[in-house]
């Protein structure tokens, strides 16, 4: 079936870098797309929405950005710092439908 | 508080035993979801309420599992004659029952089955 998954299951970068952490989606007809970060022991933390009209949309030292022609999602941190260490899920959503989650990635920022 | 709250937060249990996991939803919030997720996996998504709609049951696992959700807002999860694959994390988000809204998210209930 269609699903959601990531490319890089962990991502290391130094404080200060920039991060950039991938998915790749199959289903076509999905218009919303959602970034959680997953500390240890807590349950996702909303980050940033994207809707399949948009192809980028940014927050605060965070950036995401939707290729519907090849089908990605990317979220982008600026300056990563050790707080933005955890476990990152995207997820894709087709209207009222149920949230499908990929298995995430584990970003580690070292000091 | 301001954002999903679910009990216990752990729950330790033998096999064979029933257990009922509660989610009280952000207010407001008609739809809610139950998640589980294993260790080191992404989420699995179990039943989801919205407003007064019968609910999407289509991801329970087996008839063991069953959800309700009282007056439109505390939802609980029950497993019956619960099993060691059982044991997972259980989360619960609640979101507007509008098209596209982001789903918020509790802390979970950590289930362990002995």
């Amino acid at each position: 079936g269609e699903s959601v998954g990531l490319h890089l299951p962990t991502l290391s970068v130094q404080e200060g870098d920039n991060s950039i952490i991938n998915c790749a989606y199959s289903n076509s007809a999905s218009d919303y797309f959602i970034w959680y970060k997953q500390e240890s022991g807590k349950g996702p933390q909303f980050i940033i929405d994207i809707r399949s009209n948009m192809d980028k949309r940014q927050g605060q030292r965070v950036t995401v950005l939707l290729n519907k022609t090849v089908k990605h999602l990317s979220l982008q941190i600026a300056a990563t710092q050790p707080g933005d260490s955890a476990v990152y899920f995207c997820a894709e959503n087709r209207g009222y439908s149920t949230l499908t989650f990929g298995k995430g990635t584990m970003l580690l920022v070292s000091p | 508080g301001a954002g999903v709250s679910q009990s216990p937060s752990n729950k330790v249990t033998e096999k064979g035993k029933d257990v009922e996991l509660r989610c009280d939803p952000i207010s407001g919030h008609t739809a809610l979801y139950w998640y589980r997720q294993s260790l080191g996996q992404g989420l699995e998504f179990l039943i989801y309420f919205q407003g007064n709609s019968a609910p999407d049951k289509s991801g329970l696992p087996s008839d063991r599992f069953s959800a309700e959700r009282t007056g439109g807002s505390v939802s609980t999860l029950t497993i019956q004659r619960t099993q060691q694959e059982d044991s997972a994390v259980y989360l619960c988000a609640s979101s507007l029952d509008r098209r596209n809204q982001p789903q918020h998210f509790g802390d979970g209930t950590r289930l362990s089955i002995l």
